[in-house]
């Protein structure tokens, strides 16, 4: 049962540079999330996604664009990269369906722009 | 404007006594709250939750008090163990927008012998 997987685990970018990060889920999850952690900040919510087709901004979601065309995917997506864009990012899912269910992480994906 | 907030980046705990984790809240609207434990390279992993309808929840060595008037609530771990060394996140969520949820900055235990 692989639960959520990310990838890359890493990447280096050059500023301005672009790039995709992919999150699958294999537990039919509805509700789908990107975080990313920074050191003193913990984790704060980039864009979220209740289910196929639908996405929402969170806190901090400047500079950063998501997809959701299959329920079991959803993608973060960085058009032109900038140095405070180095981050750990975190991809999560949970079921509405199970109450207040938790949420599932992946291992995260560490991002570098340089 | 952080809505959840732990104000404590670290603390250490020698094996056996009890470790208390504190969070903050600011959102009168946060009605479940979720502690998460995480260990370096890992995503964050589910550890205990409350419902704003009650004011105490037990799991083994772990037990979460809320303070609804204080808007605040405390993990407590006893006996503390080396395996409990990992950064602790409080999380919250409202009913209203139950898909959203709010996390801390969190915690570092270290668990001394």
């Amino acid at each position: 049962n692989a639960g959520v997987t990310q990838t890359p685990k890493f990447r280096v970018l050059k500023t301005g540079q672009s790039m995709t990060l992919l999150c699958a889920q294999d537990m039919n999850h509805e509700y789908m999330y990107w975080y990313r952690q920074d050191p003193g900040m913990g984790l704060r919510l980039i864009h979220y996604s209740v289910g196929e087709g639908t996405t929402a901004k969170g806190e901090v979601p400047d500079g950063y664009n998501v997809s959701r065309l299959k329920k079991q995917n959803f993608l973060l997506g960085l058009e032109s990269a900038a140095p405070s864009q180095t981050s750990v990012y975190f991809c999560a899912s949970t079921d509405p369906g199970q109450g207040n269910s938790p949420l599932h992480f992946g291992n995260g994906t560490r991002l570098t722009v340089t | 404007d952080q809505q959840v907030k732990q104000n404590s980046p670290s603390l250490s705990v020698q094996e056996g006594r009890i470790s208390i984790l504190n969070c903050d809240y600011t959102n009168s609207m946060f009605d479940y709250f979720l502690w998460y434990k995480k260990y370096p390279a890992e995503g964050p992993t589910f550890l205990i939750s409350i419902s704003s309808i009650k004011d105490k929840n037990e799991d083994g060595r772990f037990t979460v008090f809320l303070n609804k008037s204080a808007k605040h609530l405390s993990l407590h771990i006893v006996p503390s163990q080396p395996g409990d060394s990992a950064v602790y996140f409080c999380a919250a969520s409202a009913r209203s927008s139950a898909s959203k949820i709010i996390f801390g900055s969190g915690t570092r235990l270290s668990i001394r012998p």
